[in-house]
């Protein structure tokens, strides 16, 4: 069973849509859950950091841990052009070592 | 806005040769990490570093592996006999003391092993 599960997508919405972004994972030991946003052939950029569970809100973005369900979800409002990237979920226990899931690709057109 | 670096941006490397990756982590930060993202797979953890050691390895992170803080700025990872899967981006990350978890990351060397 693998750590941490996501959506390959592509995932396509028209400009102004709310986008929900999922990931998966089997160890209830996470504690530190984190979302990245990565252009092609570029760094991941840290959008979300959420310790433990619960919602946390950033502008546009929102992120939500279950942990009973083991799933985490990001939200993004009024999407834009320019949010059309991969979208990483990245799951630690320690807060160190991080494991990604593979990414969703977001497209959002004008 | 402080932020990671990395050079080279790319680099070519023959089969068996020894490759040093440089990373400048961001300044005040103490916990410093690599990670590689083979072309269409995720992000994988390599190694993580703190206080001048290893503080956790991956199985990746095999002896033709090591890592190295040289002075106060810069971060290495050396790959002493490459192959030709060990093509692929990778990427150091930073961390400050506080917020475990919130890395950033640099743009990343793509290496390439022919």
């Amino acid at each position: 069973q693998k750590e941490v599960e996501q959506d390959p997508g592509p995932l396509s919405v028209p400009e102004g849509a709310i986008v929900s972004l999922n990931c998966t994972y089997s160890n209830s030991a996470f504690q530190y859950f984190m979302w990245y946003r990565q252009y092609s052939r570029k760094g991941p950029e840290l959008l979300m950091y959420t310790y433990s569970s619960g919602n946390k809100e950033d502008g546009r973005f929102t992120a939500q841990v279950d942990k009973s369900s083991k799933y985490i979800s990001l939200f993004i409002r009024d999407s834009q052009p320019s949010d059309s990237a991969t979208y990483l979920c990245a799951i630690s226990n320690s807060g160190y070592a991080l494991n990604f899931g593979k990414g969703t690709s977001l497209l959002v057109t004008p | 806005e402080p932020e990671v670096t990395q050079t080279p941006s790319h680099q070519v490397t023959q089969m068996g040769q020894e490759v040093i990756l440089r990373c400048v982590p961001i300044s005040n930060h103490l916990y410093f990490y690599w990670y590689r993202q083979i072309l269409g797979q995720k992000v994988e953890f390599l190694v993580s570093f703190y206080n001048n050691e290893i503080s956790e390895k991956s199985e990746i992170f095999d002896d033709q592996f090591s890592v190295e803080r040289p002075d106060g700025s810069n971060f290495t990872l050396k790959i002493r006999s490459t192959k030709l899967e060990d093509s692929a981006m990778y990427f150091c990350a930073s961390q400050g003391g506080a917020n475990l978890g919130t890395q950033y990351f640099g743009p990343g060397t793509r290496l390439t092993v022919l």
